[in-house]
């Protein structure tokens, strides 16, 4: 099984100020496709997570641009590029290259 | 736009199997790959396994001997079976859309207890 290691666990930001999270795989998330399955996921207090990112670096419909994903093989982050208050929360990332799914162990955003 | 609407008990008792339905709306469940995550109180996301309407499907190795997936197409519908109950298995449970998924219901909270 794969394992995702996210660092920092915990990360306290200034409004207007950037962040970045790392996601480090235990082995090479790139299919024989071409394509390397590393998303990011939000979960805001109280709520379900949703998709920001997907196959490292494409944001889906509606996400703001200050999000962005960046990495290859067993290396990803995660900037976004100036914290807002609606950014707080945990984010996840997953690796979808092979059953079973795993997600790192998530990492708290405050501010 | 697909929803998906997690129902089932809020309380189980130890060594009881839980049941819980997803019901999909706003599309069918006859696409895709859907997948069944918990989060227990205050921890991190746990993916327990995904089933396509084909009727593949996989598992955490972690859960395998406890659960069964399966689709209900003519109702549209996802289910989860989890025996042997423990107070380990009180999460939130959610079903999502999707093998690395794309779109999540809101979640059931779950309580094993006597």
């Amino acid at each position: 099984e794969i394992v995702l290691t996210q660092t920092p666990l915990s990360l306290s930001v200034t409004p207007g100020q950037p962040a970045s999270i790392s996601c480090r795989s235990s082995q090479s998330l790139l299919h024989s496709d071409g394509k390397t399955y590393l998303y990011w996921y939000l979960q805001r207090p109280g709520q379900s997570p949703q998709l920001l990112i997907y196959e490292i670096s494409s944001r889906l419909s509606g996400v703001p641009d200050r999000f962005s994903g960046s990495g290859s093989g067993t290396d990803f982050t995660l900037e976004i590029s100036r914290v807002e208050a609606e950014d707080v929360g945990v984010y996840y990332c997953l690796q979808g290259l092979q059953f079973p799914r795993t997600f790192g162990q998530g990492t708290k955003v405050e501010i | 736009q697909v929803q998906l609407q997690e129902s089932g008990p809020g309380l189980v008792k130890p060594s009881e199997t839980l049941s819980l339905t997803c019901t999909v709306s706003g599309g069918s469940i006859s696409s895709y790959y859907w997948t069944w995550i918990r989060q227990p109180p205050g921890k991190g996301l746990e993916w327990i396994g995904s089933i396509r309407y084909s009727g593949s499907s996989y598992y955490n190795s972690s859960l395998k001997s406890r659960v069964i997936i399966s689709v209900d197409t003519s109702n549209n519908q996802l289910s989860l079976k989890l025996a042997s109950l423990t107070a380990a298995d009180t999460a939130v449970y959610y079903c999502a859309m999707g093998a690395s998924p794309f779109s999540w219901g809101r979640g059931t909270l779950v309580i094993v207890s006597s």
